[in-house]
């Protein structure tokens, strides 16, 4: 079973600009959440869609916003970036069975955003 | 706010001798506590995982506590070798697929 993909691994941007991030969750898996992972802040939750619905949504400002197609892809944007949205973007999925929210998430490789 | 504080930062160790890592939680509500293990350049790797109905969980080398009362659970590696070098990441399901993570400790193992 192929596991979760992102695309494109890396990205060079500059300030003000906008970007799209892609993420294929693995096979049969229904949801997909985002993490934002940099040396000074860890790994921090971003959002959760299922059902192309958001779920979950963390403490990010609106200029960081997602969303899942039926075929349980989920994309997210960045828009005005800034030097602080240098970061590497993780994407993970995990099935949706009743207790959907004591399931393993497995993580993708990520995009490696740098802003200039 | 939703929090999990993890120690140590940084843990360096000789092969064959024990590793643990500390982590707390502050929502009482978490009900779900995985360790990823997270080599540099790689993603994220889940290695074992812990529910609130469980107090303690082990696969070979490796095993989770978990104490609800005082919202502490740990990570125990035995044996360790110098694959086991990497960054460990407690954290904790507050709903849904929303994780909480822990800062990561650096674990360094010596030959």
């Amino acid at each position: 079973k192929a596991g979760v993909t992102q695309t494109p691994r890396y990205l060079i941007k500059t300030r003000g600009q906008q970007v799209t991030l892609s993420c294929s969750p693995i096979s049969g898996h229904r949801s997909v959440s985002w993490y934002q992972q940099t040396p000074g802040q860890g790994l921090q939750f971003l959002f959760e869609y299922f059902s192309e619905t958001q779920r979950n949504k963390g403490n990010f400002p609106g200029r960081f916003s997602g969303r899942q197609f039926s075929n349980s892809r989920s994309e997210m944007n960045v828009s005005t970036l800034e030097l602080g949205d240098s970061a590497l973007y993780l994407c993970a999925s995990s099935p949706l069975p009743r207790e959907a929210h004591r399931q393993p998430q497995h993580f993708g490789d990520g995009t490696r955003l740098s802003i200039l | 706010g939703e929090n999990v504080e993890q120690h140590p930062s940084t843990l360096s160790v000789q092969e064959g001798d024990s590793a643990v890592i500390k982590c707390t939680y502050s929502d009482s509500a978490s009900n779900y506590f995985p360790w990823y293990k997270q080599e540099l350049g790689k993603r994220p790797q889940l290695i074992i995982d812990i529910r609130s109905n469980v107090g303690e969980k082990k696969d070979q080398r490796i095993a989770v506590t978990l104490n609800k009362t005082a919202k502490h659970f740990s990570l125990h590696i035995t044996e360790t070798q110098p694959e086991d070098s990497a960054v460990y990441f407690c954290a904790a399901s507050v709903g849904g697929g929303k994780l909480i993570f822990g800062q990561g400790t650096e674990l360094s193992v010596k030959p």
